[in-house]
């Protein structure tokens, strides 16, 4: 079956320390996007990428990373610059073009310890 | 102003009651519209795009207001499972690519 998935589910992470979250998809979609989501908030973008090797900021970069070196790929780093890293983070993919539809996975929730 | 405003609720209807959202977009050049109903600690997924001329698909009707700059999602005959939250998402690119930007949020309770 295709689609996009996320791991993993849940995460611990000391303060100080970078983390990275893996999101592969086998829709052989262009485009894939990072969210992250807080209590009670909506989603905000923390990257996009239209195609391999390429990829833009979103609102909210300030302390991510990110990679596109293969197109079913687009793992997410959260480093120790990132002042407040627990939330929940969703991984998204589309063919691209306008209203095609996005396919989440189900999310990997950060928490610091 | 934010791009994408929506009223946060709690809507809390009894079953079988009609209950409409609203949600406003900053962007004129606003290219595709959609509804993401997402349920909680679960991934958002898409309920329905929004076109010019309005669209139906079953309990549900979405309308596009591009004078006005709005999106509304109007649901039919409440459920109990249609207790959720609605995201309104808007492309505010006019490149042909498709950046997402998401509403906060409508939550919406239906209760027996």
């Amino acid at each position: 079956d295709g689609g996009i998935t996320q791991s993993p589910k849940y995460l611990f992470r000391k303060e100080g320390q970078n983390v990275t979250l893996s999101c592969e998809q086998n829709l052989n979609h262009d485009a894939m996007y990072w969210y992250r989501q807080d209590p009670g908030q909506g989603l905000r973008l923390i990257y996009y990428s239209q195609i391999v090797n390429d990829f833009q900021k979103g609102d909210i970069a300030e302390g991510y990373s990110v990679s596109r070196e293969k197109k079913e790929s687009f793992p997410l780093t959260v480093t120790s610059a990132q002042k407040n890293p627990t939330a929940f983070y969703l991984c998204a993919c589309s063919a691209g073009g306008i209203n095609t539809e996005a396919f989440f996975g189900q999310g990997t929730r950060l928490t610091v310890v | 102003r934010k791009e994408v405003e929506q009223d946060p609720g709690p809507f809390n209807v009894p079953e079988g009651a009609t209950v409409a959202f609203n949600c406003t977009y900053s962007n004129s050049a606003s290219q595709s519209f959609f509804w993401y109903r997402q349920d909680c600690r679960k991934e958002p997924k898409l309920l329905m795009s929004v076109y010019s001329s309005g669209n139906e698909d079953g309990r549900f009707t979405a309308q596009l207001n591009r004078a006005s700059q709005y999106i509304s999602l109007l649901i039919r005959d409440s459920k109990l499972s249609d207790s959720a939250t609605y995201l309104c998402v808007v492309n505010p690119m006019n490149t042909g690519f498709q950046k997402l930007v998401f509403g906060t949020g409508t939550r919406l309770l239906v209760s027996p």
